[in-house]
């Protein structure tokens, strides 16, 4: 079953604005990442925060991590119409290897 | 993009033919995915290979195979394709915490 889940499942806004999106999970955690989609393309890799940071930046994204409540946020600012995606949250335990994904926000920016 | 290539990109198939997916990658990474991703589900670990030759089940392995034979060639086999299959596939890869992605293959069994 999905671990992560992200709210909202769709966001629409203009471009400029700041677009935030939230997952939250189930278990314990090692890790947390933040993936985008393209249309038609694999995930990449956009962020990663440990269990023991509670917010990281880079470039236009900031993510957020609050283990007590087992959720965390993307925040992308001053968004452009190249920021439109999907974006997944991952979340990957102590003792494996395995990525547990959540189903993801489509992100529409409007020009 | 990091080495990794799929292939067929597309495949349409009939119901109960055996399909096989090849997942390709240059980075000599020692972990490697298949996912399948369809609406509504995000993405869904089918099998994982943590070596040549050792392989594991993830949450929707049912009617799914993998192997293993080469550190850089991971193949994922549908024993008799069903109409519940189709689907877009990824493969990724990973040595550290993230994890690189191919380009998917987009299969319709029909």
């Amino acid at each position: 079953s999905q671990q992560g889940e992200e709210d909202p499942q769709a966001l629409s806004i203009q471009e400029g604005e700041n677009a935030t999106m939230n997952c939250s999970y189930k278990t314990s955690i090692n890790n947390l990442q933040w993936y985008r989609q393209n249309s038609g393309r694999g995930l990449v890799h956009l962020i990663l925060i440990r269990s023991n940071e509670r917010e990281k930046h880079s470039g236009r994204l900031r993510v957020t991590l609050d283990t007590s409540k087992k959720s965390s946020s993307l925040l992308i600012t001053a968004s452009r119409a190249a920021d439109t995606a999907s974006y997944f949250c991952a979340t990957r335990k102590d003792s494996n290897y395995q990525l547990i994904w959540g189903a993801g926000t489509k992100l529409i920016i409007k020009p | 993009d990091a080495g990794i290539t799929q292939s067929p990109r597309h495949k349409v198939t009939e119901t109960g033919t055996p399909v096989t997916l090849r997942c390709h990658q240059t980075e000599n990474h020692r972990y490697m995915y298949w996912y399948r991703q369809d609406p509504g589900h995000g993405l869904r670990l089918i099998h994982y290979s943590y070596g040549v030759k050792d392989t594991d089940k993830g949450e929707v392995s049912d009617g799914y195979s993998v192997s293993r034979s080469k550190t850089e060639d991971f193949l994922l086999t549908l024993e008799s394709a069903t109409s519940s299959q189709t689907s877009v596939y990824f493969c990724a890869i990973s040595e550290g915490q993230q994890a690189f992605f191919g380009q998917g293959t987009r299969l319709t069994v029909v």
